[in-house]
């Protein structure tokens, strides 16, 4: 298993945007697919998107497709994600999460980083 | 939306069982997509707690038991502690745009 440790909490202006950081620590990324889920004050969880970072080709979810890049560093086990054209419901904490890369219809979240809170406010 | 639907709260007394259900459709828990489960106590990150219906990570308590059946699935917490007290959520694969991992809306467990 991974230890997961993203960056520190942001807060933006409409409009802008954010990056927020997930880097691994005990084991390398590229045996993993990893994704970003979110999580609305008082919400459940929502899947944003995801990579292979050996292959840095990534994968998002259709709500977020015109607003969202997630790319890997592999030489830091990291991996980034960027949101823009904020809006004040993409406050949220942004959790990273690991899965095996099995087959894509078979993946579950087993590592889970510390979660990043990305408020958006004027 | 989520796109699979869980009763919003459940509860039970120190001991008892309690089970969550979990209800999608024919793009995901209907088409024999494996249901994983999430518990999250409020403040922390999600854990695993089973995988493939059936499947407890090390560390997971033989209290939690998952089950399915065409298109919702199951979560059984038996003997229930303090402890469990909180959020879970269903997890799948959606074949729909929905996808491709859809969660559940949640359950708050409360323990009485």
């Amino acid at each position: 298993q991974v230890h997961l440790v993203q960056s520190g909490a942001e807060v933006k202006k409409p409009g802008s945007s954010v990056k927020v950081s997930c880097k691994s620590y005990g084991d390398t990324f590229n045996s993993y697919f990893v994704s970003w889920v979110r999580q609305a004050p008082g919400q459940g969880l929502e899947w944003v998107g995801g990579i292979i970072p050996y292959s840095r080709t990534p994968d998002y979810a259709q709500k977020f497709q015109d607003r969202v890049t997630i790319a890997a560093d592999t030489s830091t086990d990291t991996v980034y994600m960027s949101l823009r054209s904020l809006r004040s419901d993409d406050t949220a904490i942004y959790f990273c999460t690991t899965s095996l890369t099995t087959l894509i219809y078979k993946r579950w979240f087993v590592s889970w980083g510390q979660g990043t809170l990305v408020t958006v406010s004027s | 939306q989520p796109v699979l639907t869980q009763p919003p709260s459940v509860s039970g007394a120190p001991g008892q069982s309690v089970t969550i259900s979990c209800t999608g459709g024919s793009s995901n828990v209907g088409a024999g997509y494996d249901v994983h489960w999430y518990q999250q106590v409020p403040g922390t990150a999600p854990r695993l707690l089973l995988y493939a219906h059936t499947n407890r990570p090390s560390g997971v308590p033989d209290r939690f038991s998952g089950s399915k059946s065409d298109t919702s699935a199951s979560l059984t917490i038996s003997s229930l502690q303090a402890e469990d007290e909180a959020d879970y959520y269903c997890q799948s694969y959606d074949s729909s745009l929905n996808g491709p991992y859809v969660f559940g809306s949640g359950t708050k467990v409360t323990v009485l």
